[in-house]
This record gives structure tokens, C-alpha cells and sequence, in this order.
């Protein structure tokens, strides 16, 4: 089976950080995936880990550990325009398993 | 414009009756795929195809039967609609790159009354 847990709500101002976790407990795993979801509107891509680390793309960053089952998304710089839900999820046996998504609200 | 789209946006219609949602990729891809996502914001699988082979049916009610003509379209017919069907379906695409990227379409929202 697959279990996949991420906080329901976040929230945070304008101009800071914020981390959101990731953590899983799949059958198998061939990457992880972050998806950001504004209200009304379709997933659209964002990040993919395969390998241990850290991936840089501008104000995002996602890092991951296999050993632990655990990945995190970094939001640097909070602008408005963040505020969505941004959704976890783990490639395996060619498809996609999502957690439940984590409400990011950006306060002025 | 490259991208995946739905027809239609919007369906609202009767307990009891057959309705088919539309989705068409000009990105090139070889699988299309679709996901219900739920009043709670839950998005799960549905159907995966790939060269028009069904590849993935994750236990739905045979009342979904996907179609695939062609490996740009990818329809959804459902029959007997009930009340839980109510939800947004979205239709996604990828292909064999960054571990099968998929681009979704911008959902039908079926409401059945």
C-alpha cells in the first residue's frame, strides 16, 4: 500500500520561508514529485527527486532522503502568488500516488 | 497552444444518466492518464494508458470505461452517474522523462444532482 503524509495548512508572510515535509511509506519508489495546485485550477509540476539531495530551481528547492522516506519543498522569497496547495506524491509501478496536499496561505 | 485539454468544463446533470468527458494531449506523449480529485482535494489515479494499451485500472466501477482512439485522446465515459461521482476529473499526459513528468488539463467538475 502507499502512505503518504504531509500537513494539511500552512501558513506564512510575505517574503519568508517556509518548508513543507513530505514523509512516505510506499511498496516501491522510483522518484518523488511536487506539484503545486492553485484553487480552480490543475496541478502543475514543480519539482522531481530521484537521487538523495537537494534540487535548486529558482525560490523552490526540494531535497530527498530515501533512507528515511522523508522529502521537504523550501518556498523562499513568499510572494501572494504562492499561496496554493502544494501536493506530494511518489512514482511507482508507473504511476502517481498523491498525499493529501498541504494549504499554503501567504499573509501580507 | 502545446498542452492538454478537456471538454467540457463544466457538467451538471441527473442521477442515473451516461455522460463523456473529453481530453486531448498535442504534447507528443505516448501515456494519458485519469484522476479523480474529491471534495477533500484528494487526486487518485484512475486509468493509465500508453500507446492506447490500458496499462492501470485502479479498482474504479466498471460504470468508467476509458477509450483511447488514438494515443493524443483519451475519453472517459461513465453510465448509471450517481451522486459520488461528483468530483473534478483530470486528465494528465507524460512521457519517459524526470521519471514520467505528468502535465494535467484543467479538470471537468461533473456535479450530479
Amino acid at each position: 500500500g502507499q502512505n503518504i503524509d504531509q500537513p494539511t495548512e500552512m501558513t506564512a508572510t510575505e517574503g519568508a520561508i517556509v518548508q513543507i515535509n513530505c514523509t512516505y511509506q510506499t511498496s516501491g519508489f522510483n522518484g518523488l514529485f511536487w506539484y503545486q495546485q492553485h484553487a480552480g485550477e490543475a496541478p502543475t509540476f514543480l519539482s522531481y527527486n530521484v537521487l538523495d539531495g537537494l534540487e535548486e530551481k529558482g525560490r523552490f528547492s526540494s531535497f530527498l532522503s530515501r533512507s528515511k522516506g522523508y522529502s521537504y519543498l523550501l518556498l523562499k522569497e513568499l510572494q501572494m502568488k504562492d499561496s496554493a496547495s502544494y501536493l506530494c506524491a511518489v512514482y511507482n509501478d508507473y504511476k502517481l500516488s498523491f498525499g493529501a496536499g498541504t494549504t499554503v496561505t501567504v499573509r501580507a | 497552444d502545446t498542452a492538454v485539454s478537456q471538454t467540457p468544463k463544466y457538467l451538471v446533470t441527473q442521477m442515473g444518466n451516461d455522460k463523456s468527458i473529453k481530453c486531448e494531449q498535442n504534447l507528443g506523449h505516448d501515456t494519458m492518464y485519469w484522476y479523480k480529485q474529491d471534495s477533500k482535494k484528494f487526486l487518485k489515479i484512475m486509468f493509465s494508458y500508453n500507446n492506447k494499451e490500458l496499462i492501470i485500472n485502479e479498482t474504479v466501477p466498471n460504470r468508467f470505461s476509458p477509450k483511447s482512439p488514438d494515443k493524443a485522446h483519451l475519453n472517459l465515459h461513465i453510465n448509471s452517474l450517481e451522486l459520488g461521482d461528483s468530483a473534478v476529473y483530470f486528465c494528465a499526459s507524460s512521457r519517459p522523462e524526470r521519471g514520467e513528468t505528468q502535465y494535467f488539463g484543467p479538470g471537468t467538475r461533473l456535479l450530479v444532482l
